[in-house]
């Protein structure tokens, strides 16, 4: 079967440093998203990886560890727009097709 | 270069209606999927075209269907309309026809309501 998770919520400190964490269990595995998504917006793509180790972007990183299904999006110097929901999703199959499963998203609320 | 484009935004239907959701994906992208967000399950795939062809379909009944035109708009329409229905119906449009590294970007999606 297909099961992601992500925990539900997690609170923050302003200028801190957060990791949100992902483990997956998929009958495939061909990559691995994060996505951000404001209250009321359209979900945007930060990062992607498909093979182990650390990708950074910026402010934001992730990392993943396909031998422990694992991955973690690493959020520095938080800002207060920072506060949002992170989804963390899974491209299982391989060939013609861009289908992703989705974990139910980790909100975020980044205190002053 | 414009988004994903979704119409409407904010939907109100009745039990037993039907309903037509529009989607016109990003100027090049072939690759049209659509998602059902609920607070509860997250996002859950519908179905994915690829020029004009469903190549792809989630576990979702027969009462969810959709289309893509051959300039890559995309259609999704539901039938006989249940409560649970309700959600936010996410269209995403990707560059790469297989999949990869080409992420998918999403519309700002349709609120549709069911009374």
């Amino acid at each position: 079967g297909q099961n992601i998770d992500q925990p539900t919520e997690m609170t923050a400190t302003e200028g801190a440093i957060v990791q949100i964490n992902c483990t997956y269990q998929t009958s495939g595995f061909n990559g691995l998203f994060w996505y951000q998504q404001h209250a009321g917006e359209a979900p945007t793509f930060l990062s992607y990886n498909v093979l182990d180790g650390l990708e950074e972007k910026g402010r934001f990183s992730s990392f993943l560890s396909r031998s422990k299904g694992y991955s973690y999006l690493l959020l520095k110097e938080l800002q207060m727009k920072d506060s949002a929901s992170y989804l963390c999703a899974v491209r299982p199959y391989g060939g013609a097709t861009n289908k992703l499963i989705f974990g139910t998203g980790t909100l975020l609320a980044v205190q002053p | 270069k414009a988004g994903v484009t979704q119409t409407p935004r904010y939907l109100i239907k009745t039990r037993g209606q039907q309903v037509t959701l529009s989607c016109s994906p990003i100027s090049g992208h072939r690759s049209v999927s659509w998602y059902q967000q609920t607070p509860g399950q997250g996002l859950q795939f519908l179905f994915e075209y690829f020029s004009e062809t469903q190549r792809n379909k989630g576990n979702f009944p027969g009462r969810f269907s959709g289309r893509q035109f051959s300039n890559s708009r995309s259609e999704m329409n539901v039938s006989t309309l249940e409560l649970g229905d309700s959600a936010l119906y996410l269209c995403a449009s990707s560059l790469a026809e297989k999949g990869a590294g080409s992420p998918l970007h999403f519309g700002n999606g349709t609120r549709l309501t069911v009374t």
